[in-house]
């Protein structure tokens, strides 16, 4: 059975610019999370996609945005790119909102120059 | 709310010997209980869970953790490390239908 998987693996986007990163759950969950690991600074919980609907937001600003899709695959837009926003993102799923574990993708590095 | 407080951030050890990893939580329901580990630009990889029922739970690579819920805490162990088992190791809570919430990690480093 295929795990999470994240796409692209690294993504390199200059300042002002926008990205989207693209994540497939597990087959059968409807949960996705999405999280900012930045160096130094753990892991930032971004959004929270359950049944198509956005379940529940980080605290961060407006340009960070995503949507899930009817197949429950999932993107994530930041726009207008600040070089601290140079980060590995991880997308997980589960099964819904009370599922009781969430599997991690691989995650993609972006890099902001 | 809830909230996770990983006690130590760099945990070194010798290969063979015992380690604890601390955590402690904040909730105000019942909550679920977890460990990840991520190696070196990787994601994060499920090692145990306590969900409820038997206070210690075994998980894989000879990890287990004890939950005890007086004290709010849920600490890892392992009773002899591997240099294989250098990573940074998350808790993270649940409660209900709601997101994980992690810990900043601790970084644990086994030299020989």
């Amino acid at each position: 059975e295929a795990g999470v998987t994240q796409s692209p693996t690294h993504l390199i986007k200059t300042r002002g610019q926008q990205a989207t990163l693209r994540c497939s759950p597990i087959s059968g969950h409807t949960s996705v999370y999405w999280y900012q690991q930045a160096l130094g600074l753990g892991l930032q919980f971004l959004l929270w996609y359950d049944e198509g609907e956005e379940r529940n937001r980080g605290n961060f600003p407006p340009r960070f945005s995503g949507r899930q899709f009817p197949n429950y695959s999932s993107e994530l837009n930041v726009n207008a790119l600040e070089l601290e926003d140079s980060a590995l993102y991880l997308c997980a799923s589960s099964f819904g909102g009370q599922g009781t574990e969430a599997f991690f993708g691989q995650g993609t590095r972006l890099t902001v120059v | 709310a809830q909230s996770v407080t990983q006690l130590d951030s760099q945990v070194p050890v010798f290969e063979e010997a015992p380690v604890e990893l601390r955590c402690n939580y904040s909730s105000s329901v019942s909550v679920y209980l977890f460990w990840y580990v991520q190696y070196p630009n990787q994601g994060l990889q499920l090692l145990l869970k306590y969900l409820s029922g038997s206070t210690l739970v075994k998980g894989i690579n000879g990890f287990e953790a004890e939950f005890n819920k007086s004290q709010t805490s849920f600490h890892l162990r392992k009773p002899s490390v591997h240099i294989s088992d250098t990573a940074e190791y998350f808790c993270a809570v649940k409660s209900g239908y709601s997101t994980l919430t992690f810990g900043k990690g601790t970084m644990l480093l086994v030299s020989p």
